[in-house]
């Protein structure tokens, strides 16, 4: 089963690094995944899509101070340089044959 | 430029239907990939339905059965026809193009559209 796992909340400090996770279960280490942020209120705003080799590609706007890599099952996003409006829901996605999953997301917050 | 706008939300009772809209401009929906997410209040991002030409369409189980994908090639217009409305489908409905499309692209979303089951 195609599930992707996230932790429910981060934290870190105004200018400061944050690497939030999300995971897929071992039988579909090499898919790709999105990365989704929804500030409150706001609906979702694509971040980039990020494959297995750690390559990705970012959407329209997308700052710098967003990346991704990846490792195994995993696939982070690397957000520095911390800024007030980075504090929000961010979700990871991904998809199969005839399916589509999504993370439960991570709240994060920036002190 | 991509924009994607639905439409057609509302109040429903329990047991009624409802059939949201999603107006797109800058491309073609009969040539993407096309889905249909859900977010419940104080909840997270939930798959829905897609549709793609060559695998046609698709639904998250609790829908199979109740809600139904379709689009209108020359208006390029993504329909989601709900039936057998459920309190628990009480949600922001979003449309977005995507995520797949057989390389690298960006996934587009409209700004989603409030549906409420309520008796």
């Amino acid at each position: 089963q195609l599930v992707l796992t996230q932790s429910p909340s981060a934290s870190a400090s105004l200018g400061a690094s944050v690497k939030l996770t999300c995971t897929l279960t071992s039988g579909h280490s090499t898919y790709a995944i999105a990365w989704h942020q929804q500030q409150p209120e706001k609906g979702p705003r694509f971040l980039m899509k990020l494959h297995t080799d750690g390559t990705h590609f970012k959407g329209d706007g997308i700052p710098d101070r967003f990346s991704g890599s990846s490792s195994g099952a995993e696939r982070y996003l690397t957000i520095s340089s911390l800024q007030s409006e980075d504090e929000a829901d961010y979700y990871c996605q991904t998809w199969g044959t005839g399916i589509q999953v999504f993370g439960g997301g991570t709240k994060l917050t920036v002190l | 430029e991509v924009q994607l706008v639905e439409s057609g939300g509302g109040l429903v009772q329990p047991g009624g239907s409802l059939r949201l809209s999603c107006a797109a401009s800058g491309f073609s929906v009969s040539n993407n990939y096309m889905s249909w997410v859900r977010q419940a209040p104080g909840r997270g991002l939930q798959w829905v339905s897609f549709i793609y030409s060559p695998t046609g369409t698709h639904y998250e189980d609790s829908v199979k059965g109740r809600f139904t994908i379709s689009r209108h090639d020359s208006k390029n217009i993504l329909y989601l026809q709900m039936d057998s409305l459920r309190t628990e489908d009480t949600a922001v409905y979003y449309c977005a193009r995507g995520p797949y499309c057989g390389g690298d692209c960006q996934v587009n979303w409209g700004q989603g559209t409030l549906v409420t089951v309520s008796s």
